[in-house]
């Protein structure tokens, strides 16, 4: 069974600061994907990254893959209180979805 | 004009009970997902349809049957409810093929406690 493994499963972050949150999974996949979720909230879909050396950005937040090494990276610039939110990476082989730990972002005034 | 709906969002019940769970999709989606999310945020895969045809099926208690009348539909029966079936179901729909992202869209969840 596909392992991935998400890092750090929780992160307190003071505003402004730059931070990275590390995704390895275990075994060759389609797709990465990053998604966000709220506190009671569903699970809003940030990035997909298709092949080797994919980087995507949005506003403060930015996605890269890494193939060969496993690995995908969501790195967050400068934040502001509105990113804290529980983060996930998943990878899918085939129809099936492995989904990360999850990394538990609070970002502090 | 919502993506991918639950019904209900909250489900409080006795141990013991059988209830259930709907999810429609609107995007012409042809595969549709169960999770389960525990108290830790955890995300599990139960189920898997893809044109009405169960493609995953993950170790689950066969108290937990899944139904897909067709393929905007997928349904989640529980029978005899135990305490630690408490968690958030989420449904979850995407297009299968080769290209494009194949992105999973979530539903907004269901939140069962069982007493």
């Amino acid at each position: 069974e596909l392992k991935v493994e998400q890092n750090p499963l929780f992160l307190s972050m003071q505003e402004g600061k730059n931070y990275t949150i590390y995704c390895n999974y275990s075994t060759t996949s389609d797709r990465l994907y990053w998604y966000r979720q709220d506190p009671g909230k569903s699970l809003e879909s940030l990035f997909v990254l298709l092949s080797n050396g994919a980087v995507k950005q949005e506003g403060r937040l930015m996605a890269s893959l890494d193939t060969k090494a496993r690995l995908s990276t969501l790195h967050i610039t400068a934040a502001v209180h509105d990113l804290s939110a529980t983060y996930f990476c998943a990878v899918r082989t085939g129809n099936q979805f492995y989904f990360g730990t999850g990394t538990s972002l609070t970002v502090i005034p | 004009d919502t993506a991918v709906s639950q019904t209900p969002k909250y489900l409080v019940t006795q141990m013991g009970n059988d209830k259930s769970i709907k999810c429609e999709q609107n995007l012409g989606h042809d595969t549709m997902y169960w999770y389960k999310q525990d108290s830790k945020k955890f995300l599990k895969i139960m189920f898997s349809y893809n044109n009405k045809e169960l493609i995953i099926n993950e170790t689950v208690p066969n108290r937990f049957s899944p139904k897909s009348p067709d393929k905007a539909h997928l349904n989640l029966h529980i029978n005899s409810l135990e305490l630690g079936d408490s968690a958030v179901y989420f449904c979850a729909s995407r297009l299968q093929g080769l290209a494009g992202n194949n992105e999973q869209f979530f539903g907004p969840g269901t939140r069962l406690t069982v007493l």
